[in-house]
């Protein structure tokens, strides 16, 4: 398997932009994650998910966050307007089952302008 | 809630000598802990985790993980450090009853092996 895959690796954005960050989790993983890295803040879970379903999303922001699963082979964080406080590195991660370790996927560098 | 306190920013080591990176945790429960590794421009690496049994946890690379119930501490540790092990290391909990399936991650501890 090729572990999990994320894109764009890189995104340089403008301010008030929607930025769509893109995950493919391990086939047969039922569970699916979003965190955020920040110097400052570390590692914040911000949503996951369970065989595709959303149970907790309230690391997010959400007036302008939004994660979904429209299938079981692609995740997408969107962010509606992009601010410059969103600068961060995003990971995704699956795991196959609650009490087994995460993949994490290489990450999205994401800048807003 | 659950959280965990890695208190150093960073540990510096030489060659050959044995390291420690600590890690103490918070929960209501009962922890199931976990270290992970980052590399630059890397997503974390699975090292190692405790979730019950011996209280010595042996992982990838020779890392190993003491779990001290009594300190709530779950330190890192390498009897012999190679230059190649420097990197971000993170220690995480979990709790098994209530916590859900989250996992809270420490702020990490930067590792430096040098000649």
């Amino acid at each position: 398997d090729a572990g999990v895959i994320q894109s764009p690796r890189h995104e340089v954005t403008e301010m008030g932009q929607e930025v769509t960050l893109r995950c493919k989790p391990i086939s047969g993983h039922d569970y699916l994650f979003w965190y955020r890295q920040t110097m400052m803040q570390g590692l914040e879970l911000l949503a996951y998910f369970r065989n595709r379903a959303p149970l907790d999303d309230s690391g997010m922001p959400k007036d302008r966050f939004s994660a979904e699963m429209p299938d079981a082979t692609l995740a997408t964080l969107k962010i509606q307007p992009s601010e410059p406080r969103d600068s961060a590195v995003y990971f995704c991660a699956s795991s196959r089952t609650q009490n087994e370790k995460l993949f994490f996927g290489s990450g999205t560098q994401l800048s807003v302008l | 809630a659950q959280s965990v306190a890695q208190p150093e920013d960073q540990v510096n080591v030489a060659e050959g000598n044995p390291l420690t990176v600590k890690c103490t945790y918070s929960v209501s429960g009962n922890p199931y802990l976990f270290w992970y590794v980052q590399y630059p421009n890397r997503g974390l690496q699975f090292l190692l985790k405790y979730i019950t049994g011996d209280n010595l946890v042996k992982g990838s690379y020779g890392f190993e993980a003491e779990f001290n119930k009594s300190q709530t501490s779950f330190h890192l540790k390498k009897p012999s450090a190679l230059v190649s092990d420097s990197a971000l290391y993170f220690c995480a909990v979990r709790d098994l009853t209530g916590g859900g399936n989250k996992l809270t991650f420490g702020t990490g501890t930067q590792l430096k092996v040098e000649l």
